[in-house]
């Protein structure tokens, strides 16, 4: 079935410190990926959509300057998290839709924390 | 605005017990899918369910949908420990940028 690599899947970092967090579409190309922010016994908020060579589009409410990603390829996205704080502790998902039929894949998650 | 609307947010209930899920949505869709997630676990597709009088099933898990009024259920039929679980459905409102919209998740608690 179509994988989404999600890595890495656990990173503890300083506060101050940029994260980034990668996405790879190992058998398939994902023009669109989607990232995703869930706090804990909550649902997953999506934070924004990348198209592969353009910008992505931001949810509202969620800081730009913050949270770069950057779609370079049919294969692969990044979420890079910068000046990371504690509050920015969370679990990160990416996501893609591989095609109608078989509905959309899910990375294995970044759980992020920020000391 | 498209709102999915799961119920119940928290299930625990007996093994070998019948229950279902419901998901109901406000706009036409007939897109939705359902997955599974694990504490500390990313999601994992359950059914992906894509016109009205859909049905599909697997092992003890069944869902449905029906688009006119809106709605998918997810049955379990004699649950085991093992269905112990987060479970989301989501909808695909079919707008041009491919996004879809979860409910809050029903936590599923299964007693042995």
């Amino acid at each position: 079935g179509a994988v989404v690599s999600q890595h890495p899947s656990r990173v503890i970092c300083k506060s101050g410190t940029s994260v980034k967090i990668e996405c790879r579409s190992l058998d398939f190309q994902a023009t669109t990926m989607f990232w995703y922010r869930q706090f804990p016994k909550q649902s997953l908020m999506l934070m924004a959509t990348s198209n592969e060579g353009s910008k992505a589009t931001y949810e509202q409410g969620v800081e730009k300057d913050k949270f770069l990603i950057n779609h370079a390829s049919l294969t692969l996205s990044t979420l890079t998290v910068t000046s990371a704080h504690p509050e920015d502790s969370s679990f990160y998902i990416c996501s893609a839709r591989v095609w109608v039929g078989y509905g959309y894949t899910f990375g294995s998650g970044t759980r992020l924390t920020v000391v | 605005e498209l709102k999915v609307e799961q119920n119940p947010l928290f299930l625990s209930m007996q093994e070998e017990k019948n229950y279902t899920i419901y998901c109901n949505y406000s706009t036409t869709s007939d897109r939705l899918y359902w997955y599974r997630q694990d504490p500390g676990k990313s999601l994992e597709s359950l059914f992906v369910l894509l016109s009205n009088g859909a049905v599909k099933q697997e092992g003890r898990l069944m869902a449905s949908l029906d688009t006119k009024a809106r709605l998918s259920t997810l049955h379990i039929t004699a649950a085991v420990h093992d269905l112990s679980a987060t479970y989301f459905c989501a909808v695909d409102p079919m707008n041009r940028d491919d996004k879809i919209i979860f409910g809050k998740g029903t936590r599923l608690h299964i007693l042995p």
